[in-house]
């Protein structure tokens, strides 16, 4: 089984400051198997990246991903108010999904 | 325009059986591309997923509760059932279907998802 290990747990920041979010793996994880996911309270969680860096529909340009092998970061360049939420890493690999286990991005 | 959709009982009682039943829209059971996973939240803690289900019907579950755990679908109703038995309070959480997805260039990745239904294991 691989482990996603998201770090750090919280991040304080102010609107349009940059985040920088880290995900690794305790192996290596196929690229294309590699998402991101943004969830909002009373919501579900809503797909940002997949591929490692390919933006899905819909997200905006500030949200971007980057890596590969264990190290995968999701980089969100200036922060809107509405960016503020947790954030999730999620790979799939061997029939086997997993996610790791979330930063939050807070209001300083 | 894909939607899923959960439905299933509030509450249960520890000992008993959850069935749970993802209704989709907008897409096949039957496609190839697809397929159907289902993923828990306990209150205020990270993602679970539990178990997945392909076009081609093969199944996988998480290992730690693969003995509860059994997922089907039924491509004509375009419904996939998630059953756990042996229900216990630390199974409280709210519990996503999420459609998986293989694009054209090989990535997978669970584009769409259902609000998710709550379920709450008390006596």
């Amino acid at each position: 089984e691989i482990v996603l290990t998201q770090s750090p747990g919280t991040l304080s920041l102010s609107p349009g400051e940059r985040a920088t979010l880290s995900c690794r793996a305790s192996q290596s994880v196929s690229s294309s198997f590699l998402a991101w996911y943004q969830q909002k309270p009373g919501q579900a969680p809503r797909l940002l990246i997949y591929g490692a860096s390919s933006r899905a529909t819909g997200i905006p340009g500030r949200f971007s991903g980057s890596g590969s092998g264990t190290d995968f970061t999701l980089t969100i360049s200036r922060l809107e108010p509405e960016d503020f939420a947790v954030y999730y890493c999620q790979q799939y690999g061997n029939s086997w999904w997993t996610f790791g286990q979330g930063t939050k991005v807070e209001i300083k | 325009q894909v939607t899923l959709k959960e439905s299933g009982p509030v509450l249960v009682k520890p000992t008993e059986t959850l069935t749970l039943t993802c209704s989709v829209s907008g897409f096949s059971l039957s496609n190839a591309r697809m397929g159907v996973s289902w993923i828990r939240q306990p209150p205020g803690k990270a993602l679970e997923w539990l178990a997945h289900i392909f076009s081609n019907d093969e199944k996988y579950y998480r290992t730690s509760l693969k003995s509860r755990l059994s997922i089907s679908k039924d491509t004509s109703k375009s419904q996939v059932v998630l059953t756990m038995t042996n229900m216990d309070p630390v199974d409280t959480a709210t519990y996503h279907c999420a459609r998986g997805y293989f694009d054209s260039l090989g990535n997978y990745y669970f584009d769409y998802w259902g609000q998710g239904t709550l379920v709450t294991v008390s006596s």
